[in-house]
């Protein structure tokens, strides 16, 4: 099965609402990494996590390696956050990076 | 954000024909990945280098593909003979240390690769 677990797969926010988006982990993972990919296909770095937590602006992010899960929260959402986010987690083998299939979110007005 | 340059940006080729694509890393980050996106948004890893040396590759990368990351030149990924299966997003990704084992992965805009 998929090491990397992400959840849901679509979302759809109303402006000024919040949600939060998942990846669990079948392996113990030694860090995570959430990416948006913007509307030209770039993917814009998110968050670096190796434990804890870290917020900046209306994102906010945790990852347990221990629980094997990681969670991208976002609050006040906004039109230009819609995209498609995806989380990256390094397992044991440091030089393996597995990706999520991504979580399509739609902001609405 | 990320200062990782792939060209070209698209590509078209028949089936048979080779398909080469390049990357220019982050300036001191030594450490590579090539990654191919399909049209379900899911990631295969292909290869990854170290400097101008492999670290690791699947099966399909080692008997399919050509690729090389000299030093002072882009990297570059080729595929020998393509096949209509190939077609799909390739990203580059570079970061200063192994993987995530310390550091961020950068990625460039990737290469779309349509094989007709």
């Amino acid at each position: 099965g998929d090491q990397v677990e992400q959840s849901p797969s679509a979302l759809s926010l109303h402006e000024g609402t919040g949600s939060a988006l998942r990846c669990n982990f079948t392996t113990t993972m030694r860090a995570v990494q959430w990416f948006r990919k913007n509307s030209r296909g770039s993917l814009i770095n998110l968050f670096y996590l190796a434990s804890g937590t870290k917020e900046n602006g209306r994102l906010k992010s945790a990852f347990d390696s221990k629980e094997r899960y990681s969670t991208l929260h976002i609050r006040d959402a906004q039109l230009e956050d819609s995209g498609t986010y995806f989380c990256a987690a390094g397992d044991t083998n440091a030089y393996k990076v597995i990706f999520g299939k991504g979580t399509h979110l739609h902001v609405l007005p | 954000n990320s200062k990782v340059i792939q060209t070209p940006r698209y590509l078209v080729k028949g089936q048979g024909q080779k398909a080469k694509m390049r990357c220019i890393p982050e300036k001191g980050h030594p450490v590579v990945f090539w990654y191919q996106q399909n049209k379900n948004n899911e990631f295969k890893f292909l290869i990854n280098f170290q400097n101008q040396e492999v670290l690791q590759q699947i099966d399909m990368t080692e008997k399919r593909f050509s690729a090389e990351c000299p030093s002072n030149s882009p990297c570059s990924l080729e595929i020998q003979s393509s096949e209509a299966g190939d077609s799909a997003l390739y990203l580059c990704a570079s970061s200063r240390l192994g993987g995530l084992v310390a550091e961020t992965l950068y990625f460039g805009s990737g290469t779309r690769l349509t094989v007709l």
